[in-house]
């Protein structure tokens, strides 16, 4: 089983160009989200989907948009990258619903540097 | 929101149990307490939940408070590989989808 995958793995940017993360799980998951995590701090929730076609805002929206492109795909775009992006991002899943089972189950990161 | 406040870093020698606390005095009826861990900037990994009973699984225990209001992750016989970083969260409902809000979590180091 792949549960959660991201690519790329690792990306430089320069300050200004854009880039999209892509996310992709295969355990017929209603709820995706994506989280940022910078150097010796916990994660912070970007925007999440509860189910598809629907998307909403997390603690650290600003400069990002996201797609839920279908059940499987939840990608988050970086528009004009600023050094402040500069994170590791966690894409991740979950049953969804209101059951204490909405387990969360996440993917190996996407190391972000922007320059 | 429900927020949780953890310690922290602690320490525990490996082989004895390893007892994580949390507070989550503002804890809704509603809602669950989840423990997640995060090992070396690894992807956090799921551990264990609860609503009000005490919960075991093959990772963990989980002891909640009659009022609620704390609870306690227990590693019965932490290893070398327990090292990480130890996320308590009360997860928030919102439409069908609950999010999870993640804080600072607790640093556990097992030592030799």
């Amino acid at each position: 089983n792949a549960g959660v995958t991201q690519t790329p793995k690792f990306q430089v940017l320069k300050t200004g160009q854009s880039m999209t993360l892509q996310c992709a799980q295969d355990m017929n998951h209603n709820s995706m989200y994506w989280y940022r995590q910078d150097p010796g701090m916990g994660l912070r929730l970007i925007y999440y989907s509860a189910s598809e076609g629907t998307t909403d805002k997390g603690e650290v929206p600003n400069g990002y948009n996201v797609s839920r492109l279908n059940k499987r795909e939840f990608s988050l775009r970086l528009e004009s990258a600023a050094p402040s992006q500069t994170s590791v991002y966690f894409c991740a899943s979950s049953s969804g619903g209101t059951s204490g089972a909405n387990v969360l189950t996440f993917g190996a990161g996407s190391r972000l540097t922007v320059l | 929101d429900a927020k949780t406040t953890q310690p922290t870093s602690m320490d525990c020698a490996e082989g004895r149990a390893a007892n994580l606390p949390c507070n989550h005095s503002t804890i809704s009826g509603n809602e669950y307490v989840y423990w997640y861990r995060q090992i070396h900037s690894q992807g956090p990994q799921y551990i264990i939940h609860g609503l009000k009973n005490n919960e075991t699984n093959e990772m963990a225990s989980l002891i909640i408070t009659e009022d609620r209001k704390s609870s306690t992750l227990i590693l019965p016989h932490a290893t070398l590989r327990d090292t990480a970083v130890y996320y308590c969260i009360v997860r928030v409902l919102y439409n069908q989808g609950g999010k999870l809000i993640f804080g600072q979590g607790t640093e556990l180091s097992v030592k030799p």
